[in-house]
């Protein structure tokens, strides 16, 4: 398959640790965040979402946080699995009337056996 | 359900050629997004269709056009390609124009020689 990224950031873990991706965003106007996640030569594959006024999302063995104060946003995996091996993108919708997402330059997650 | 489905796979063209990339969503729903993705980049938003017209649009030049059909599928037009068009052109559903998850294609990998 082809490569998603060339030179992402890498986080790299083992399996059974917990995971924990960081994405700063720009717009302080976003009501909107999601966190996808892309395999090589595929789409991406949505997460979990936020909206504005939450600051803590859960789902099935991830966690999102949002900190509107300093624009962050992170992912947690909870025992990370080989197969959540992929890189991850952060996104923002700074649209009005219209989803327009706006991407992170994405995080490359290794999951070592 | 059928997932959102994108043809061709991949294609290549020559700069000053032109191409026409399809994309069917799922099923339910009436809103199109296409995004282009530069190698080991995020994708970024070219534009929105809804309900046939276009309804919000990137930064990308008027010879990136587009269409939506009466049954939610979509077209990508690019004319006048530059080697730079060169990308992964993703197309993305969701239901309704500003709210919803948005469901990627597995995208069509074009190359410009």
């Amino acid at each position: 398959g082809e490569s998603v990224g060339l030179h992402l950031p890498t986080l790299s873990v083992q399996e059974g640790d917990n995971s924990i991706i960081n994405c700063a965003y720009s717009n302080s106007a976003s009501d909107y965040f999601i966190w996808y996640k892309q395999e090589s030569g595929k789409g991406p594959q949505f997460i979990i979402d936020i909206r504005s006024n939450m600051d803590k999302r859960q789902g099935q063995r991830v966690t999102v946080l949002l900190n509107k104060t300093v624009k962050h946003l992170s992912l947690q995996i909870a025992a990370t699995q080989p197969g959540d091996s992929a890189v991850y993108f952060c996104a923002e919708n700074i649209g009005t009337g219209f989803q327009k997402l706006v991407f992170g330059t994405g995080t490359r997650l290794l999951v070592s056996p | 359900e059928t997932g959102v489905t994108q043809s061709p796979t991949h294609l290549i063209k020559t700069r000053g050629q032109q191409v026409t990339l399809r994309c069917s969503s799922q099923s339910g729903h009436n809103t199109v997004s296409w995004y282009q993705q530069a190698l080991g980049q995020g994708p970024q938003f070219i534009f929105q269709y809804y309900r046939e017209e276009e309804n919000g649009r990137g930064n990308f030049p008027p010879r990136f056009s587009g269409l939506q059909f009466p049954n939610y599928s979509s077209e990508l037009n690019v004319n006048a390609l530059e080697l730079d068009d060169s990308a992964l052109y993703l197309c993305a559903s969701s239901l309704g124009a500003d709210t919803g998850e948005q469901y990627f294609g597995p995208g069509t990998r074009l190359t410009v020689t």
